[in-house]
């Protein structure tokens, strides 16, 4: 079982809908991770925070908006979304820089469906 | 800019041969990773490559790491219907900050 945690594990939104992803760890990891995942692609980073600050946003459209309110929590809040974002979207946390092995560990991912 | 490239891409094999996944990567890395991802699920770490020369069995598969080649290696032995996923390798650098960065993916139909 992961010890990552995303709800919700589905999502059907309409594309004035505004909606959140959550995602949860409590590994005592201090990077997370949101990345997202078209069928039969690799996944593609969209946002890291490290100690709880955003270091990194892979140019990412502002309809997704990434929030870190403590260091075992990780929001994706969704605003006006278009139907080529319905993807796999997957969380995942690491120990960080000073990580002994930088491995990322994911959780189960949000299936979302922009109508 | 970092790149890994993965071969093959699709990869159809009977039940109990062997097979080699292999994977490139365009700069230095301290480390490797390779995921295993079933049909709408999450990606799981098989194995950590830190270091040259480094070499992970786990069950019929085994991943070995050559930095100075930049290639890593995910090999299947006797292979089985359950091993039937697709695969990932991972490369990570931190000249390019925090980031991994995954290869295309290989997708494995084991046949019996």
């Amino acid at each position: 079982d992961t010890e990552v945690t995303q709800t919700p594990k589905h999502l059907v939104m309409g594309m004035t809908n505004k909606k959140s992803l959550k995602c949860e760890q409590h590994m005592g990891h201090r990077a997370m991770y949101w990345y997202k995942q078209k069928a039969k692609k690799p996944p593609e980073l969209m946002f890291v925070y490290s100690y709880e600050k955003l270091s990194i946003n892979e140019s990412v459209p502002s309809r997704f908006s990434p929030e870190c309110p403590n260091s075992s929590l990780l929001n994706l809040h969704l605003h006006a979304l278009q139907p080529e974002d319905s993807a796999l979207y997957l969380c995942a946390s690491s120990q960080g820089r000073a990580g002994r092995t930088g491995e990322l560990f994911f959780g189960e991912g949000s299936r979302l469906t922009v109508l | 800019e970092l790149k890994v490239e993965q071969n093959p891409l699709f990869l159809s094999m009977q039940e109990g041969k062997n097979y080699t996944i292999y994977c490139n990567y365009s700069t230095t890395s301290d480390r490797l990773y390779w995921y295993r991802q079933d049909p709408g699920k999450s990606l799981e770490s098989l194995f950590v490559l830190l270091s040259n020369g480094a070499v992970k069995q786990e069950g019929r598969l085994m991943a070995s790491l050559d930095t100075k080649a930049r290639l890593s290696t995910l090999h299947i032995t006797a292979a089985v219907h359950d091993l039937s996923a697709t695969y990932f390798c991972a490369v990570y650098n931190w000249e390019y900050g925090n980031k991994l960065v995954f290869g295309a993916g290989t997708i494995l139909r084991v046949k019996s």
